[in-house]
This record gives structure tokens, sequence and C-alpha cells, in this order.
């Protein structure tokens, strides 16, 4: 079974700063999916990015970037020039070889200052 | 280009009645999936429905099931309900993938039930 551990209830960041959102996964699978979304107060969860565990870059969508690290497990997703709009919970979430789920983290709340 | 809907967008019930809830997919997908967000949590998943069949099921009880029907649309039926049943209920939905394949998920805005 998939775990995804997201260990940041919270956090804040300047405006136009860059934050780091941590998410390390536990799977003895060779293969899965690793996917961020976005979740504003309003409810709906939003696409931002994926990682493929085969993948040789990391992901990058425009302002999102994936610090992916598969030797230690973890896949952190990079915020550049944070924006008030970014503010939000921020989930980590993984598929595996089997799977047609996704298995979330806890998720980490964004607060973005101006 | 329209995006996954559900309705009603909230809900309140009371113990032992039975809810349903309904979901229409993006434009162009075929696979229907539904979470359930309890306050403060991440999303757990209930079941995944293709071709009008649950292809897939979280650990859930019996309680919850669900329907596709053939314009792919979804309903997520919860009877008997209970006090922890109140939670964020979200609809996603993808095209047909292979497990553990690399499709997204796109989700609408959920519906949020209370149960008293």
């Amino acid at each position: 079974a998939q775990k995804i551990t997201q260990t940041q209830p919270g956090m804040f960041v300047q405006e136009k700063e860059a934050v780091t959102l941590d998410c390390t996964y536990d799977t003895s699978d060779p293969s899965y999916g690793l996917f961020w979304y976005k979740q504003p107060s309003s409810g709906e969860m939003i696409f931002l990015i994926y990682q493929g565990s085969y993948d040789q870059q990391n992901a990058t969508e425009g302002r999102y970037s994936l610090n992916f690290q598969k030797a230690r497990k973890s896949a952190n997703l990079v915020i550049s020039a944070s924006q008030l709009g970014d503010s939000a919970m921020y989930f980590c979430a993984m598929r595996g070889p089997n799977d047609y789920k996704l298995s979330f983290g806890a998720g980490t709340t964004v607060t973005v200052r101006a | 280009d329209a995006g996954v809907t559900q309705s009603p967008t909230h809900l309140i019930k009371t113990r032992g009645q039975q809810v349903t809830l309904r979901c229409s997919p993006k434009s162009g997908h075929d696979t229907v999936s539904w979470y359930q967000q309890a306050l403060g949590q991440g999303p757990q998943f209930i079941f995944q429905y293709y071709e009008e069949e649950e292809r897939q099921r979280g650990n859930f009880p019996d309680r919850f099931s669900g329907h596709q029907f053939p314009n792919y649309s979804s309903e997520l039926n919860v009877n008997a309900l209970l006090l922890g049943d109140s939670a964020l209920y979200l609809c996603a939905s993808s095209l047909f993938g292979l497990a553990g394949g690399q499709e997204t998920q796109y989700f609408g805005p959920g519906t949020r039930l209370l149960v008293l």
C-alpha cells in the first residue's frame, strides 16, 4: 500500500518569494506516478503537476516545479514568485502500478502575505 | 469546455437517512471516481466507475454504492447515514487509462454533506 506524508501543516510565504512544500512517499513498487493538487477554500481540487517514477527530468509547469529525489522517495513542490492567489491547501498524491485511484497526503496550507 | 459538475452543492441530512449525490464528467471523459474528504484531511478514495462498472473500490462499507450511466455521469448513494459521513464528497473524471497510468483526474467543486 502506498503512503504519502506531508509534514508541514501550514506555511506562510511573502508575496513574490518562492516556497517549497514537502512530500515523501512510501512504496515498494518501482513504477508509480506522483501528482500535486491545489485546493482553494471553494473546495475544488486543481491539478498542478505530474511526475512519473521513470521520468528522467523534474517536471515543471509554469511557476510550479517538482524536486523529485527518487532515492529519498521525496517529491517536493516548488512554487516560485508566490502570488496572493496561491493561498490554498496543497495535496501530494500517488498512483501505484496496479491502481486507478489516487492516494493523498494530509495536505499543507499555504498563506501568501502581501 | 464544461468541467466536472456536481449536485447538489450542499446537503443536510439526519442519521439513518439515505442520500444521492450526482456528478457529470468533464467533456470527453469516460471515467468517474468518487472521494470523501473529511474536514482537515486529504481525500479518501471511495470507488471508480468505467463502462458502467465499478473497477476499483477503496475501504468503504457497502453503505456506499454507486452507478454510472451510459452518458458517463455518475451517482454516489450512501445509505443509513452516520454522523461520521459528514464530509466534502468530490467527484473526479478522467479518460480511460491503464492501472498505474499517468492520466490526470479532474475534480468537481464537491458536495458538502452534513449529517445531524
